[in-house]
Order: structure tokens, then C-alpha cells, then sequence
């Protein structure tokens, strides 16, 4: 089984809402990733948790906010985003480190208006 | 500088056509590894295949073939007998965990493939 799962599939929020992005994975992988993505673009590294330690920001504004309750889960929490934030986010995991392959969930298409 | 560099933008063919997608890399480890995914309208990134740089070999899967050359740096995609389902964008991309312990992957561009009926 080499899936992963993301909730929700689309999300609409407004400039001031607080929403969260969820994703899990039960293949006993010990590194997940958070990536954006544009259209006609390929994905754009935001965050790594390995061991549910924070592993990796790159260099992401604030008002995104990862978290890792444990080694099967992990959301990342939106606020006070701005329409150019609206994307598609998609999650990955992988066994351990870059030697080993990410696989991806289907994504959560987002829209901030 | 571009590690992974796939020339090709877009590429139209008619079903039962045979398509190759071009993928060059740049690295200056002797450790590194190589993948191709596939994302179709729905958005979620397909698995592929993963290649390690020991190991040249080329390699079939159904309708899809690798051609894998350290010399010149390429890790070339071709689908044989194109079906509409193959309408996607393909990435490659690598990873060099020598460099640092760090996770990352480096995308090409993609490429979008459609094939019509």
C-alpha cells in the first residue's frame, strides 16, 4: 500500500479565516513533506518533518504553520493567507531521507479570495 | 543553475504514437538518484520509477521504458503505443543525498503530454 491520503480535496477560505490541511500516511514512513505547487509549475518544497522533528523550512512565511502529532500524521496550519497563496499543496512521505522515493497524496486544491 | 532540465515544454501526438520525454541532470556526486512521475488533471504525483546512478539498466514496464546514460547525463522517458489515459505532465527529478542529509528532490520543468484519440 503505498498510499497517501489529503482532506480536504478543495478548500475556499477569505483573508482572515484559519483552516487546516490534513495528511496520513500508514506505510511506516519516517519523513513527510509539505510542497506547493502553481499551475504549470513543478512542486515547491515547504517543509520536512523527519521523525516528527521539523527537518527542513524553506524559508515559508508564517501564516503557514506545520505540525507532526505523530509519525503517521501531518497538517499544516493556514492563516491570514493572501490570494497569491492559492495553490495546490500536496503532501509526500518517504521511508527515511532522499535515497528513499516520495510518494505523494492527491493534493488539496486551495483558493484564498 | 538548473539541476534537471527537461527541454521538452509540450508534446501532442495521436494515440498509438510513440513518445519519448527527455530528462538531462546535473551532479557532481557519484551517489545519486533519479525519478519520473506522472500528473494527470487530478493533480496527484504518479510514481514511476526510481533509478540509483550504479545502475545503468535500462528499464520496461508495460508500455513504459527508461534509457538511463551516465555519459550523458540523461534519463529519457518513452511510452509506447500512447494511450489518451498517458495525458499528463511528466517530471523528473533528482535527489543527491551526498550533499547533505536534507530530503530534497530537484523537479525538472515537466513536460505535458496529450495524446488525442
Amino acid at each position: 500500500d503505498t498510499e497517501v491520503t489529503q482532506t480536504p480535496k478543495h478548500l475556499v477560505m477569505g483573508m482572515t479565516n484559519k483552516k487546516s490541511l490534513k495528511c496520513e500516511q500508514h506505510m511506516g514512513h519516517r519523513a513527510m513533506y509539505w510542497y506547493k505547487q502553481k499551475a504549470k509549475k513543478p512542486p515547491e518544497l515547504m517543509f520536512v518533518y523527519s521523525y516528527e522533528k521539523l527537518s527542513i523550512n524553506e524559508s515559508v512565511p508564517s501564516r503557514f504553520s506545520p505540525e507532526c502529532p505523530n509519525s503517521s500524521l501531518l497538517n499544516l496550519h493556514l492563516h491570514a493567507l493572501q490570494p497569491e497563496d492559492s495553490a495546490l499543496y500536496l503532501c509526500a512521505s518517504s521511508p527515511t531521507s532522499a535515497k528513499g522515493t516520495q510518494y505523494f497524496g492527491p493534493g488539496t486544491r486551495l483558493t484564498v479570495l | 543553475a538548473q539541476k534537471v532540465t527537461q527541454a521538452q515544454t509540450e508534446i501532442s501526438v495521436v494515440e498509438k504514437e510513440d513518445v519519448t520525454l527527455d530528462c538531462v541532470y546535473e551532479t557532481r556526486d557519484t551517489t545519486y538518484y533519479l525519478f519520473w512521475y506522472k500528473q494527470p488533471p487530478s493533480g496527484e504525483l504518479v510514481f514511476l520509477i526510481r533509478r540509483n546512478s550504479f545502475d545503468e539498466q535500462n528499464e520496461i514496464s508495460g508500455r513504459y521504458s527508461w534509457n538511463f546514460q551516465k555519459s550523458t547525463s540523461s534519463f529519457n522517458f518513452t511510452i509506447t503505443a500512447s494511450q489518451v489515459v498517458d495525458s499528463a505532465v511528466y517530471f523528473c527529478a533528482l535527489s543527491e543525498p551526498e550533499r547533505s542529509n536534507d530530503y530534497k528532490l530537484s523537479f525538472g520543468a515537466g513536460t505535458t503530454v496529450t495524446v488525442r484519440a
